[in-house]
């Protein structure tokens, strides 16, 4: 069964601090690999995208990992800022064309002043 | 450009009752996806549409649901006779196109179900 597992479930940081967020998938085969952020409230926004063949990708204070050999992916934030609270959710993507995505439960960041 | 449309934000039925939801995709998209996210849990996919067709249908429940995506107008999800079980937050989102190797997905903010 494909699944997509995310650690920590929730992350308290104080504001100007760095933060990881880890994801393992066990969905086969792969196409790619994307990190979205979910405000409460609100739809899921894309941070990255990722293909196998890539195993870094940055978006501002956003950096995105990927070891498609182990099937894990993280996401870095750097300088953490107030508005950074909310969920992160990787999501799979199957095999090329497929676009039923496996969706993670989501780490749930809070930054406090 | 606007984003992904939905409507309504919120709605509440009573069981037995029919839910429609409506989603209206980003100006030039023609590609129409669903998913329902249930409290607590990740979102899970339903039905991907593009205009007039049903292209995979595999995570939708196989009575009371149905997706549409006409020629002309929004997306509809409709769900009869609604029980509690459906109260979730349902989404939807559009690409441009599937053919590309990583076509963007865009969400709109969904549509919390309430049945009571």
């Amino acid at each position: 069964k494909n699944q997509v597992e995310q650690s920590p479930q929730s992350l308290i940081i104080l504001e100007g601090k760095n933060c990881t967020l880890q994801c393992n998938y066990t969905v086969s085969p792969f196409s790619n690999l994307r990190w979205y952020k979910q405000d409460t409230g609100r739809g899921p926004v894309s941070l990255t995208i990722m293909t196998f063949s890539e195993n870094t990708k940055s978006n501002g204070r956003y950096t995105a990992t990927l070891d498609a050999d182990t099937k894990q992916s993280s996401l870095h934030i750097t300088a953490s800022q107030l508005s950074d609270s909310a969920s992160y959710i990787c999501v799979v993507s199957e095999i090329f064309g497929n676009e039923k995505l496996t969706f993670g439960t989501g780490t749930r960041l809070t930054i406090i002043p | 450009n606007a984003g992904v449309m939905q409507n309504p934000r919120h709605l509440v039925r009573r069981r037995g009752q029919e839910a429609r939801l409506r989603c209206s995709p980003m100006k030039g998209h023609s590609h129409v996806y669903w998913y329902r996210q249930l409290p607590e849990e990740g979102l899970k996919f339903m039905v991907y549409l593009q205009k007039e067709n049903i292209i995979d249908e595999s995570g939708m429940p196989k009575e009371r649901f149905s997706a549409e995506f006409p020629k002309e107008g929004p997306s509809i999800l409709r769900i009869q006779q609604v029980v509690r079980g459906d109260s979730a937050a349902y989404f939807c989102a559009s690409s441009l196109s599937n053919w590309r190797e990583t076509p963007e997905q865009y969400f709109g903010p969904g549509t919390r179900l309430t049945v009571t």
